[in-house]
C-alpha cells in the first residue's frame, strides 16, 4: 500500500477530458515535495509524462496537464485519444522514509 | 541516444542469491545518480534503490534493506543490483533508471527520466 493514493481507474470517451488524483500526506507532497507523472503503455516501459509539479519534458503534447495543491496533486489529459489508455503513476518523495522515492499505485485510464 | 540495458535477471530459488547488472550509454554515467525501480507481475512500480554519481549515498526500500546492495562502476558505465536472500516477494521486472534533472527559475527538479527496458526476476521454488 502506497502513501501516494490514486483511484484504480478512470474512464473518458474520446475527446473528453479526464482528471486523475494523486493524494499524499504532509510528509511528502504537502512538505512540498515535487510530484512527477509517468504514463505505462500497454507492454511498455514507463515514460517520463510530467516532471516537476507542472512542466512538460520536450514532445509531450499539451493535452497534458499537471497541478499540486497542498497534500494533493492532479495529471488532466484533454482531448482525450485512444492512444492516451495507459496506466498513469505520480511519484514523490517522502522524508519520514528511509527509503523516500515513491510510487502511487498508478490509474488505469481507459478510453471508452 | 540515452541507452540502459539491464542484465543479469532469471529464475532462481527462494534464498539464493542474483547479481543485475545496467550497461549505460549515450550520456556522461558519472554525472548521473541512478536507481533501480521494480514492478511485479501485473502491479505497480516499487522503487528499490538509489546511488549517488560518485557512490558515496545509497538508499534502499524497506523491503529490500539489508539483502539487496547497489552499486556502481563508472570506468565501466555500470551499474549493479546484488540481490541475497531473495524471497518470492522480489518477483519482478527491474529496471535501471537515471536520475536526470532540471534547473530553471522555478525550481530544481530530480525525477526518473530514462528507464531501461528491464530484466525480469523470477523467485519461486
Amino acid at each position: 500500500q502506497s502513501v501516494l493514493t490514486q483511484p484504480p481507474s478512470v474512464s473518458g470517451a474520446p475527446g473528453q477530458r479526464v482528471t486523475i488524483s494523486c493524494t499524499g500526506s504532509s510528509s511528502n507532497i504537502g512538505a512540498d515535495y515535487d510530484v512527477h507523472w509517468y504514463q505505462q503503455l500497454p507492454g511498455t516501459i514507463p515514460k517520463l509524462l510530467i516532471y516537476g509539479n507542472t512542466n512538460r519534458p520536450s514532445g509531450v503534447p499539451d493535452r497534458f496537464s499537471a497541478s499540486k495543491s497542498g497534500t494533493s496533486a492532479s495529471l488532466a489529459i484533454t482531448g482525450l485519444q485512444a492512444e492516451d489508455e495507459a496506466v498513469y503513476y505520480c511519484q514523490s518523495y517522502d522524508g519520514s522514509l528511509s527509503g523516500p522515492w515513491v510510487f502511487g499505485e498508478g490509474t488505469k485510464l481507459t478510453v471508452l | 541516444e540515452v541507452q540502459l540495458v539491464e542484465s543479469g535477471g532469471g529464475l532462481v530459488q527462494p534464498g539464493w542469491s542474483l547479481r543485475l547488472s545496467c550497461a549505460a550509454s549515450g550520456f556522461p554515467f558519472d554525472s548521473y545518480s541512478m536507481h533501480w525501480v521494480r514492478q511485479a507481475p501485473g502491479k505497480g512500480l516499487e522503487w528499490v534503490s538509489y546511488i549517488t554519481s560518485s557512490s558515496l549515498t545509497t538508499y534502499y526500500a524497506g523491503s529490500v534493506k539489508g539483502r539487496f546492495t547497489i552499486s556502481r562502476d563508472n570506468a565501466k558505465n555500470s551499474l549493479y543490483l546484488q540481490m541475497n536472500s531473495l524471497r518470492v516477494e522480489d518477483t519482478a521486472i527491474y529496471y535501471c533508471v537515471r536520475y536526470g534533472d532540471h534547473y530553471d527559475t522555478s525550481g530544481n527538479y530530480f525525477y526518473f527520466d530514462f528507464w531501461g527496458r528491464g530484466t525480469l526476476v523470477t523467485v519461486s521454488s
